[in-house]
């Protein structure tokens, strides 16, 4: 089951290095993925997304990694800003149970050092 | 070029009374979802709505809460009799064709003293 009330994982790194956040999501039914970048009090923005049908998919600065058979997600930063500073959220998709929810997995707040 | 809109931000309540949450979608979107965020959480998904009708709502608590989404203004989500544990901020998606890419509003936080 979940832990409730622990610390979110940090990571931080200095300004101008790439950045690299992982996730394990849960639902080997999931197709549908999407990163989200949190900054304290607002909500979640969007990042990017990727389809179960694709392995990599690029973005401006942003890439995002899937790893079907491992059940795992990643999110690499290239050449990350002080404005990069804030809680990153995977959100896993399950579609064709007639809703399209998302669950989210428990963030990595990322530290950038100026 | 309005995004999502929430109101009010904060919300202060004592135990007993009712909390009530607008979301207005963005424009052209008829698809809302509502999620709640504890403090170092990730989002937990309450329930989905169309216009008119609540499509998913098992991730909503069977007493005390419930959605609408009407034909006309925005989409309310009612907590009736708050306890200190609905203290949480709560988040509103929409989405044009209900596929998933959704769109966040800003949130609202709910205080329960």
């Amino acid at each position: 089951g979940e832990s409730v009330g622990l610390h979110l994982p940090t990571l931080s790194v200095q300004e101008g290095d790439n950045s690299i956040i992982n996730c394990a999501y849960s639902n080997s039914a999931s197709d549908y993925f999407i990163w989200y970048k949190q900054e304290s009090g607002k909500g979640p923005q969007f990042i990017i997304d990727i389809r179960s049908n694709m392995d990599k998919r690029q973005g401006q600065r942003v890439t995002v990694l899937l790893n079907k058979t491992v059940k795992h997600l990643s999110l690499q930063i290239a050449a990350t800003q002080p404005g990069d500073s804030a809680v990153y959220f995977c959100a896993e998709n399950t579609s064709g149970a007639g809703s399209y929810q998302l669950t989210f997995g428990k963030g990595t707040k990322l530290s950038v050092i100026p | 070029n309005a995004g999502v809109m929430q109101n009010p931000r904060h919300l202060v309540r004592r135990r007993g009374q009712e909390a009530r949450l607008r979301c207005s979608p963005m424009k052209g979107h008829s698809h809302v979802y509502w999620y709640r965020q504890l403090p170092e959480e990730g989002l937990k998904f309450m329930v989905y709505l169309q216009k008119e009708n609540i499509i998913d709502e098992s991730g909503m608590p069977k007493e005390r809460f419930s959605a609408e989404f009407p034909k006309e203004g925005p989409s309310i989500l009612r907590i009736q009799q708050v306890v200190r544990g609905d203290s949480a901020a709560y988040f509103c998606a929409s989405s044009y064709a209900g596929t998933g890419d959704e769109f966040f509003g800003p949130g609202t936080r709910l205080t329960v003293l």
